[in-house]
């Protein structure tokens, strides 16, 4: 069984203040993925990352894959309210989608206005 | 983009009943998709695989006896709770894959056994 640490599990901040959510894992992703999750909805894909080193950018939102393809970041810059929510790193060990994907835990963000 | 389509939303059924949850991807063909189960404030875990014209894979801890999976087509996949409990209520959620690093989700399923 695969694990996917992610970190902070909560994080409550002030508006306008930055973040990062890190995704660690001990073994190759294949292809990593971020998500956003609403109270009662599933999970709306922000960002795919598949090549080591990529950074990709999602207006406020920055993402960055490892070097090595084990590890991944979300950092979000002057953080809104509406930033509020579940974000969620999954990733896909197997290529091709065999497999389904490894979630994290979760980071349940806070913006407070 | 690609669309799966989960139903009902939401299904409040009595400890003992079974419950049928659907999948379906709404324009493209999915051979492969997958059943998630999410605890409150928890993340997602995959029960099980569901692939087209042959027998779900299911993760370990997953009984397959009671989580019921059929894939009779490739835009539909079924997940069917027999004989619910209280503990089996939970947000279940499909997944379909369209091309190598595709997922899409639904939009979940919140069951609830009294």
């Amino acid at each position: 069984t695969q694990l996917l640490e992610q970190s902070p599990q909560f994080l409550s901040i002030q508006e306008g203040e930055n973040l990062t959510v890190y995704c660690n894992s001990s073994s190759v992703f294949s292809s990593l993925q971020w998500y956003r999750q609403e109270p009662g909805e599933g999970p709306v894909l922000l960002v795919t990352v598949v090549t080591g080193g990529e950074v990709k950018k999602l207006k406020r939102l920055t993402f960055q894959f490892g070097d090595a393809r084990k590890d991944s970041s979300l950092h979000i810059t002057a953080a809104q309210p509406g930033d509020t929510g579940l974000y969620l790193c999954a990733g896909d060990y197997s290529g091709g989608g065999a497999d389904g994907l490894t979630f994290g835990k979760g980071t349940h963000l806070i913006i407070q206005p | 983009g690609a669309v799966v389509s989960q139903h009902p939303s939401r299904v409040i059924c009595k400890s003992g009943t079974s419950v049928k949850i659907e999948c379906r991807s709404l324009d493209f063909q999915a051979t492969t998709m997958f059943w998630y189960r999410q605890f409150p404030k928890q993340s997602l875990m995959l029960m099980a695989t569901s692939n087209e014209g042959s027998k779900a894979t299911y993760e370990q801890g997953v009984e397959k006896d009671k989580f019921l999976i059929n894939h009779a087509s490739l835009t539909l996949s079924t997940l069917t709770v027999t004989s619910a409990h209280p503990e089996d209520s939970s947000f279940y959620i499909c997944s379909a894959i369209q091309g190598p690093h595709g997922y899409t989700f639904g939009s979940g399923t919140r069951l609830t056994v009294v």
